[in-house]
């Protein structure tokens, strides 16, 4: 099983439409958690954060389910500027170990 | 507030030549990570460092690559003998800690 797994993409999706990817981690001990988006062939960039209260930013929500051990991310109203890879990440062993999930690509479509 | 800057951004060898990637932190991030991602796959960790210490190389392969980061200057990568199957992109990223990691631009590689 990998260390963090991430739905099979691609997501391909209309304009306004309310989309959700999952994210599972197998390392109960895992620290702190991300989202990260990445463009193509750009490097990937810090969408926000994941706390265990879960948290909004805009049309952004982020939630962790630390008992079942995954990680949401839910963008609603999409925006054609919203297709890229979005990749799931995981801090264990204090912060000394990040990793990646392999990434979900999300096509948004006029 | 520069942010984490990597050169050369596009990089071309033949065969059996030495590459040297550099990264430069944010200011004030004492952590650095460098990552491989070849085309259409995803990120692949290579190693992490602090100043002058290697943390966690088990992502690099055992021979031909190596990763400093010296007390002064920024962090190098060094791949010796260079194959095509080097070719990909190679991200840099800091940190300044247990915290969240900004990325570089990225250098492509490209072995002939």
């Amino acid at each position: 099983r990998k260390e963090v797994e991430q739905d099979p993409g691609p997501f391909n999706v209309p304009e306004g439409a309310t989309v959700a990817f999952n994210c599972t981690y197998s390392n109960s001990a895992s620290q702190s958690f991300f989202w990260y988006r990445q463009d193509c062939r750009k490097e990937p960039k810090l969408l926000m954060s994941v706390y265990s209260s879960g948290n909004e930013d805009g049309r952004f929500t982020a939630q962790l389910n630390r008992a079942s051990q995954y990680i949401s991310l839910l963008i609603r109203d999409s925006k054609l500027s919203d297709s890229a890879t979005y990749l799931c990440v995981v801090n264990n062993d204090g912060g000394f170990k990040t990793i990646f999930g392999a990434g979900t690509r999300l096509f948004v479509k006029a | 507030n520069a942010g984490v800057m990597q050169n050369p951004r596009h990089l071309v060898r033949r065969r059996g030549q030495e590459a040297r990637l550099r990264c430069s932190p944010m200011k004030g991030h004492s952590h650095v990570y460098w990552y491989r991602q070849l085309p259409e796959e995803g990120l692949k960790f290579m190693v992490y460092l602090q100043k002058e210490n290697i943390i966690d190389e088990s992502g690099m392969p055992k021979e031909r690559f190596s990763a400093e980061f010296p007390k002064e200057g920024p962090s190098i990568l060094r791949i010796q003998q260079v194959v095509r199957g080097d070719s990909a992109a190679y991200f840099c990223a800091s940190s300044s800690g247990q915290l969240e990691q900004f990325f570089g631009p990225g250098t492509r590689l490209t072995v002939l």
